[in-house]
């Protein structure tokens, strides 16, 4: 079946400029994730979704970053007045669903990435 | 606060040895660890999953063990190929479904 998938794959944009990256689950998955892997780093944590709501914001960096997921699919990340710092490999992952316990997990299944380079 | 260390940062070997990454985590509290591929350009493939109780894990060529208690675990690839050249990636999940990752491993394997 189709995977994550994200798009574009490439955005390039001026300094101060806004963006939006979109990521597509795989059908049925219930839980999506963003991450943000700038050059020779791992992802790091951005947010994430259960369902329509954040269950967990904590990882956005400032108040610059904004996602949605108003349908429960598919998730926009959106960047306000963007800045060189912002330039990294946005990722999106989803997973089948949580039960809501920490004890509980369902693998990560990440997508293509969105390459953002702002100028 | 959680942190994920991985040594060495890059590796290049011939083709055929077998190699060992190593992954180091500093809050032994977690709840599983996962251990991925990234090449060029592209996302992350999962390879191993290993749940907090569990030791060990095997797929294919590939093991990776879990020592909780004293925070590591290693991925072990045996007889490397040319096509196992990626950036490998050690992911604990700490707190709830938040993956932490490491800075990643590049391994080259020459043929």
């Amino acid at each position: 079946g189709a995977g994550v998938s994200q798009t574009p794959s490439n955005k390039v944009t001026e300094k101060g400029k806004y963006v939006e990256l979109r990521c597509d689950p795989i059908s049925g998955h219930t839980a999506l994730y963003w991450y943000r892997q700038s050059l020779g780093q791992g992802p790091e944590f951005l947010i994430y979704f259960q369902g329509t709501g954040a269950a967990d914001d904590s990882g956005l960096p400032n108040d610059r970053f904004f996602a949605v997921r108003p349908e429960g699919s598919v998730s926009t990340l959106k960047i306000q007045r963007t800045e060189r710092g912002d330039s990294a490999v946005y990722l999106c992952a989803s997973s089948p669903r949580t039960s809501g316990r920490k004890s509980s997990y369902n693998e990560q299944f990440f997508g293509p990435g969105t390459r953002l380079t702002v100028l | 606060k959680q942190e994920v260390t991985q040594i060495p940062a890059a590796l290049s070997v011939p083709e055929g040895e077998n190699l060992v990454l190593n992954c180091s985590f500093t809050d032994s509290a977690i709840y599983n660890l996962q251990w991925f591929r990234q090449d060029p350009g592209k996302g992350l493939t999962s390879l191993l999953l290993i749940q907090s109780s569990q030791r060990e894990q095997t797929s294919g060529r590939l093991n990776a063990s879990l020592d909780k208690s004293s925070g590591r675990s290693t991925l072990y690839i045996a007889a490397s190929q040319p096509g196992d050249s990626a950036t490998y990636l050690c992911a604990v999940l700490s707190g709830f479904q938040k993956l932490v990752f490491g800075t990643g491993t590049r391994l080259l394997v020459s043929p």
